[in-house]
């Protein structure tokens, strides 16, 4: 049983449209991360949310933590090419655990 | 921000033989280094937890005789390989705390190809 579960697992959409990816567990998370992975890459960090009902927003993307601290979401408004890459949440401080990810990819 | 780097990026060996992946943290020190692996398709899955001067935890699963970690400073860890076979090919990658942050940094990667 996976810790993070993450949906859609592949997602392709046109050049400008919306896109909402979820991570969600039956766990409490004191925090969640969301990285973003480009094909041959380590992940990078994008975002920490940490309070239960937390809005981050990282210009087109934001980010929201479920009032029970259990899930998160990504939103991403007027995909661009750009965005094309998997996006996985993750919880833990040092040992981070990770979800399977959303394999986005963008067409122009 | 803090730099993590990893050597080879990419390398190809031939079953039997032995390979070496190096974790270098650039701009930090770094007590703890994890290792991780990621086959195609999947996500990342920790292997190893490597604190310098100590012997690594593993993680369920991981066989620590085939899976050699060294964390002989604070700057370096590596990941020995040893008689690699085509089903250890996957993608190798490391992260490093004490940057400064409260999440570790993630290196680049390194793709293994086993033949």
């Amino acid at each position: 049983t996976q810790l993070l579960e993450q949906s859609p697992q592949f997602l392709s959409i046109q050049e400008g449209e919306n896109l909402t990816v979820y991570c969600n567990s039956s766990s409490v998370f004191s925090s969640l991360q969301w990285y973003r992975q480009e094909p041959g890459e380590g992940p990078v960090l994008l975002v920490t949310v940490v309070t239960g009902g937390e809005v981050k927003k990282l210009k087109r993307l934001t980010f929201q933590f479920g009032d029970a601290r259990k899930d998160s979401s990504l939103h991403i408004t007027a995909a661009q090419p750009g965005d094309t890459g998997l996006y996985l949440c993750a919880a833990g401080y040092q040992k981070v655990t990770f979800g399977i990810g959303t394999k986005l990819q963008v067409i122009p | 921000g803090a730099v993590v780097s990893q050597h080879p990026s990419r390398v190809i060996c031939k079953s039997g033989t032995s390979v070496k992946i190096e974790c270098r943290s650039l701009d930090f020190q770094a007590t703890t280094m994890f290792w991780y692996r990621q086959f195609p398709k999947q996500s990342l899955m920790l292997m190893a937890t490597s604190n310098e001067g100590s012997k690594a935890t593993y993680e369920q699963g991981v066989e620590k005789d085939k899976f050699l970690i060294n964390h002989a400073s604070l700057t370096l860890s590596t990941l020995t390989v040893t008689s690699a076979h085509p089903e250890d090919s996957s993608f190798y990658i490391c992260s490093a705390d004490g940057g400064g942050g409260p999440f570790p940094y993630f290196g680049p990667g390194t793709r293994l190809l086993v033949l």
